[in-house]
């Protein structure tokens, strides 16, 4: 069965502090891996990641992915509230999306 | 600019009663997708359309049906035979599900919070 975990389910900070959030995934004929940051409403694109070992960044966040322990992680550093969010982890595979329940990160000032 | 549309943005309606749900996407993508999003249990899908007068079920199709007439408009109704529907509804589109790995993520609309009383 085709699924996504991510962990932790909840995490609070303080501001400045780095956070690494992970997802494990189990799909059948793996492709890429996408992570989104949800602030309410509509999930936003954050990363794909279709090759092992390389690191996608984007500011202060990062994304790496592991296709031989089948796993992912994105990093946060020198949070801010605005990190506040439900970050999402999906895997494509045959014509739909697999996602994890997601991490709730609050980030107090 | 291009993007997903979802209408209303808040929705409540009384037990028994069905109700659709619009979504509309100007972005030229072939795939629309219905998620619902219930807390502690991430997005789970309900259904998907490939192409125009063609759609697939999800996981949790059970209470729900769609149509696909345009390529611009997957609209989802929930039908009374869904147990329990109070959940945020996301609608989601791709230029093609597989084509996914050469950068096509899929791109959401703001959502549908629906409350049956």
């Amino acid at each position: 069965e085709d699924k996504v975990v991510q962990s932790p389910l909840s995490l609070v900070v303080h501001e400045g502090d780095t956070v690494t959030l992970n997802c494990s995934y189990e799909v059948t004929n793996f492709r890429s891996l996408l992570w989104y940051k949800q602030e309410k409403k509509a999930p936003t694109f954050l990363f794909m990641l279709t090759s092992s070992g390389i690191e996608k960044k984007s500011g202060r966040l990062s994304s790496i992915l592991d296709k031989k322990e089948l796993f992912s992680i994105l990093n946060i550093t020198v949070t801010q509230t605005g990190d506040s969010a439900v970050y999402l982890c999906a895997a494509p595979t045959g014509n739909q999306f697999y996602f994890g329940t997601g991490t709730s990160l609050t980030v107090i000032p | 600019d291009g993007g997903i549309t979802q209408s209303p943005k808040y929705l409540f309606r009384k037990e028994g009663q069905n109700v659709t749900l619009s979504c509309e996407q100007n972005l030229n993508h072939d795939a629309m997708y219905w998620y619902r999003q219930d807390p502690g249990q991430g997005l789970r899908l309900i259904y998907y359309s490939q192409i125009v007068n063609d759609f697939q079920k999800g996981d949790i199709a059970e209470g729900y049906s769609v149509s696909r007439e345009k390529k611009e408009s997957f609209p989802l109704t929930v039908t009374s035979a869904q147990k329990n529907p109070t959940a945020f509804y996301l609608c989601a589109s791709s230029i093609q599900a597989h084509h996914v790995d050469v950068g096509s993520p899929l791109h959401f609309g703001n959502g549908t919070r629906l409350t049956v009383t």
